[in-house]
Formats: C-alpha cells, sequence, structure tokens
C-alpha cells in the first residue's frame, strides 16, 4: 500500500465551485506539505504543516486555504476555482531529522 | 531566496550509453541539502539521489552519480548505461536546513525531460 495517499487523482471542475483535494499518510511523519506543479516552472509550494496545531502559508497561498484533521490528514481547498489554478498538485511528508520528502501520487485537476 | 536552475528543458540520449544534467543553484547558506526527483509519465516524484552539502564526496545510488561543485553552486547528475525506464522528467530541488519560516520546503528547478532512444 502507498504510504501517501491523494485523493481525487484527476478531477474537472468549473469556474466558482468550490474543491477539496486530500492527502492521507501512513508513515507516521508530522510534517505535510502541498505543492502545485505547472509546466516550465518546477513544483512550488502552497502550504505547510508542521503539526495539527501548525499551518503555514507559502509562496502562492492565495485562493486556497488547508485543514489539518489530524497528523495523518492534511486538505486543501479551493474555495472558488479559477481556470488559472488548473494544475497537478502534490502531497508530501516529511519527519526532522531526515530531510527527505515523500510524494504522493499527484492530483490533475482541470478547471474550466 | 533560493533559487534553482536547470537549463536544459529537452535531453536525450542513446540507450546503455551516459547522460549528464545540470543544475545550478543560487543560496547565501554554507549548509544546505541537495536533491534529485525523477517523475516518470505516472506523475510520482520519486527521490533519486541526495547530497549534504557539508558532505565533499559527491553521492551515488548505483548508476546515478552526482557532481557536486559547492563554490560553484552546481549540482548535476550523471546516469550511466540509460535503460529505457529511465525516460522521465528530472528535477534538482534545494532545501535549507535552517528552522526558518518555510523551512524543510523544497525549492525546485523547472525540470529535464529526458528521452532514452533504443
Amino acid at each position: 500500500d502507498a504510504d501517501v495517499t491523494q485523493t481525487p487523482r484527476n478531477r474537472i471542475t468549473k469556474t466558482g465551485k468550490r474543491i477539496m483535494l486530500e492527502c492521507s499518510q501512513t508513515k507516521g511523519h508530522d510534517r505535510m506539505y502541498w505543492y502545485r506543479q505547472d509546466p516550465g516552472l518546477g513544483l512550488r509550494l502552497i502550504y505547510y504543516s508542521f503539526d495539527v496545531k501548525d499551518i503555514n502559508k507559502g509562496e502562492i497561498s492565495d485562493g486556497y486555504s488547508v485543514s489539518r484533521q489530524a497528523q495523518a490528514k492534511f486538505s486543501l481547498s479551493l474555495e472558488s476555482a479559477i481556470p488559472n489554478q488548473t494544475a497537478l498538485y502534490f502531497c508530501a511528508t516529511t519527519q526532522p531529522p531526515a530531510d527527505t520528502q515523500y510524494f504522493g501520487p499527484g492530483t490533475r485537476l482541470t478547471v474550466l | 531566496a533560493q533559487t534553482v536552475t536547470q537549463s536544459q528543458p529537452e535531453m536525450s540520449v542513446q540507450e546503455a550509453e551516459t547522460v549528464t544534467l545540470s543544475c545550478t543553484y543560487d543560496t547565501s547558506e554554507s549548509d544546505y541539502y541537495l536533491f534529485w526527483y525523477k517523475q516518470p509519465p505516472s506523475r510520482q516524484m520519486i527521490l533519486v539521489i541526495r547530497q549534504e552539502a557539508y558532505k565533499q564526496q559527491n553521492a551515488t545510488e548505483n548508476r546515478f552519480s552526482v557532481n557536486f561543485q559547492k563554490a560553484a553552486k552546481s549540482f548535476s547528475l550523471k546516469i550511466s548505461d540509460s535503460q529505457l525506464g529511465d525516460a522521465a522528467m528530472y528535477f534538482c530541488a534545494y532545501r535549507s536546513p535552517i528552522l526558518l519560516q518555510g523551512a524543510q520546503k523544497l525549492v525546485f528547478g523547472q525540470g529535464t525531460r529526458l528521452t532514452i532512444n533504443p
């Protein structure tokens, strides 16, 4: 079984709709991250969480919100989706002092 | 802020040959971590190799090795005996060890698409 899972894997939605992307991990890691991947830009950090009570904005948080429901679950929401939020979204986890981040399989989101 | 640059959007190599992917980065920190991730068509981000900046020895993982030039801020990936399964996007990434806001986030380059010709 995968250590980091994301649902859904693919989603097509319309402008103005609210969308939630979910991430779950069985690695027991405290730290979780949401990244966005656009062609030619690599991955960029949206939000990160060091534990259930700690949420921090990344470099491109506008238009997004997150919820850390439990140590193992970290959700990303688009309150009112817009077409330029069409991208591939990745969740990742890590546990200090280790420095390796483990990624989920990604969610491809298309906003029409 | 740290930046990572991959100047080769696409590379191709013949099967069984060797290929080197380039990466440069900009930082004022003296201690940090560097990574190469592979993203095959499945979209999964797979860690290929990692390097700690305080280690002078270049990291090696089977057919994958790096050439880490700290003074030049260069971190290239060499793939020996290329195989068809190596075809993917390759991302270079930087991580600061300092516990600051955004700490342990990865800063990624733009990626290099590697094609393996049979």
